[in-house]
C-alpha cells in the first residue's frame, strides 16, 4: 500500500512563474490536506479538500494561491505568479475520512525553490 | 498567542539521558493531541499520540493535562538516533486539520 506520494520532490521556478505541486493520497483516503513549512519554521495550515470539494481553506493566501481534488487524479496545489516568498517545503497528507482521532501520514514534500 | 507554543530549544542531551518536552495549546475545543517527529529536510512522522490518561511507547510517555492545555513528552535512555525535532500538534473536533507547534529540536550526543 503505497504512502501519500507527491511531486515533484524538488522544484525551481524563476519569480513570475507558476508552480504545480501533486498530492496522491494514500489509497482509499478521500481527504487532502496541504501544509507549509518555511525554513526553520514550523508546518502551516494551508487547506483541507475533500474530492470536488475545498472545505477549509482558511490557511491559503488570499492571492496566486489555489488548490483543487478533482473526482480522478491527484490534488493540485497551483501557486501563480511566484514570489522568493514561496520559497519552502510543501507536505500533504490524506485521511479517510473526518475522524478525529489518529495522526496524518504525510508525504515526502515538494521543495519549491524561487530564484 | 499562537496556538501551539513549543519550547523550541535547543536541547543538547549525552546518550542515555531523560528529557522531556513541553506544549501548551490554546484552544480549549481541541480534542486530539500528537507527537510528530521530524528528521532534517524530511516529512513529519507520526511519533504517537496523546491520551488522557497518559500513554507510553518503550522509552517514550506521553502526559496529557486537559485542565491546564498542556502536552509534554518524556524520552528515557536517549539514543543517537533520537536526534530531531518534535513537533506538538493538536485536532480540533469538527475541524479537521491539525495545528502543528514550531518543534522542539534535540541533539543527542555521545
Amino acid at each position: 500500500n503505497a504512502g501519500v506520494m507527491q511531486n515533484p520532490r524538488h522544484l525551481v521556478r524563476r519569480r513570475g512563474q507558476e508552480a504545480r505541486l501533486r498530492c496522491s493520497p494514500m489509497k482509499g483516503h478521500s481527504h487532502v490536506y496541504w501544509y507549509r513549512q518555511l525554513p526553520e519554521e514550523g508546518l502551516k495550515f494551508m487547506v483541507y479538500l475533500q474530492k470536488e470539494n475545498i472545505i477549509d481553506e482558511s490557511g491559503m493566501p488570499k492571492e496566486r494561491f489555489s488548490a483543487e481534488f478533482p473526482k480522478e487524479g491527484p490534488s493540485i496545489l497551483r501557486i501563480q505568479q511566484v514570489v522568493r516568498g514561496d520559497s519552502a517545503a510543501y507536505f500533504c497528507a490524506s485521511s479517510p475520512d473526518r475522524g478525529a482521532n489518529y495522526g496524518y501520514t504525510f508525504g515526502s514534500g515538494t521543495r519549491l525553490t524561487v530564484v | 498567542r499562537k496556538e501551539v507554543e513549543q519550547d523550541p530549544g535547543p536541547f543538547n542531551v549525552p546518550e542515555g539521558a531523560t528529557v522531556a518536552f513541553n506544549c501548551t495549546y490554546s484552544n480549549s475545543a481541541s480534542q486530539s493531541f500528537f507527537w510528530y517527529r521530524q528528521d532534517c529536510r524530511k516529512e513529519p512522522k507520526l511519533l504517537m499520540s496523546v491520551y488522557s490518561s497518559g500513554n507510553e511507547d518503550g522509552r517514550f510517555t506521553a502526559q496529557l493535562n486537559r485542565a491546564s492545555q498542556y502536552i509534554s513528552l518524556l524520552i528515557r535512555d536517549s539514543k543517537l538516533s533520537d536526534s530531531a525535532t518534535y513537533l506538538c500538534v493538536v485536532k480540533i473536533y469538527n475541524n479537521n486539520d491539525m495545528r502543528f507547534g514550531a518543534g522542539t529540536r534535540l541533539t543527542v550526543k555521545p
